[in-house]
């Protein structure tokens, strides 16, 4: 069964400073990856996306994630905080085949961005 | 465009009612899944509607259904609803076309929160 784990529940960083939110997934074949992010009250923003090809994707924002298979991660990066990018942040893999809605995500990182 | 329209985004049962969320898509959207998020769970899948059939359904008991109409809306419903059902219920639409690269998109609405007492 696919799983998704996100081994940090809480980070803080200043603002400016870089950031890195760490996603490891367990897929029996090539994933589909996907970073979210929801802000208070809100419903899911899809950041960025990893389907093939180039393993460095960009996304909205700034984000970026590099897919390595070999460590079986998915990391998502931000060179320089802003106050608004305080959120907390979904990692998740989806099936190759068959529906590709069903997806399963991390339990989330929370991120405080101090001023 | 209009996003993924949720209603009502805020509601409040007792133990043992029923309840009946509405989710209308992004217009031309004909996937819709939806999604139960706990403190204690996280986001989980509960079943994914296409063209007024359900293609897929996640680990709930029966009393969690939905359906979907010709215009592509949905509505999940759940009855004798328990304590542990209090929860925001996330409804996502998809757009769906042949090898299309954005397929597993989702865009979610902002939920509906369910209390229930």
């Amino acid at each position: 069964a696919q799983s998704v784990t996100q081994p940090d529940i809480h980070i803080t960083v200043s603002e400016g400073a870089s950031l890195e939110l760490r996603c490891n997934y367990s897929y029996g074949a090539t994933p589909y990856l996907f970073w979210y992010v929801q802000s208070p009250g809100q419903g899911l923003q899809l950041l960025l996306k990893y389907f093939s090809g180039d393993t460095l994707v960009q996304g909205i924002k700034g984000f970026e994630a590099e897919f390595k298979r070999s460590q079986s991660s998915f990391n998502l990066r931000k060179p320089s905080v802003h106050w608004s990018d305080a959120a907390e942040y979904f990692c998740a893999v989806g099936p190759y085949s068959g529906s590709a809605r069903q997806l399963t995500f991390g339990s989330g990182t929370q991120l405080t961005v101090l001023p | 465009k209009a996003g993924v329209t949720q209603t009502p985004r805020y509601l409040i049962k007792t133990r043992g009612q029923q309840v009946t969320l509405s989710c209308s898509p992004i217009s031309g959207h004909r996937s819709v899944s939806w999604y139960q998020q706990t403190p204690g769970q996280g986001l989980q899948f509960l079943f994914e509607y296409f063209s007024e059939t359900q293609r897929n359904k996640g680990n709930f008991p029966g009393r969690f259904s939905g359906r979907q109409f010709s215009n592509s809306r949905s509505e999940m419903n759940v009855s004798t609803l328990e304590l542990g059902d209090s929860a925001l219920y996330l409804c996502a639409s998809s757009l769906e076309r042949f090898r299309d690269t954005r397929r597993g998109e989702l865009f979610f609405g902002e939920g509906s929160r369910l209390t229930v007492l």
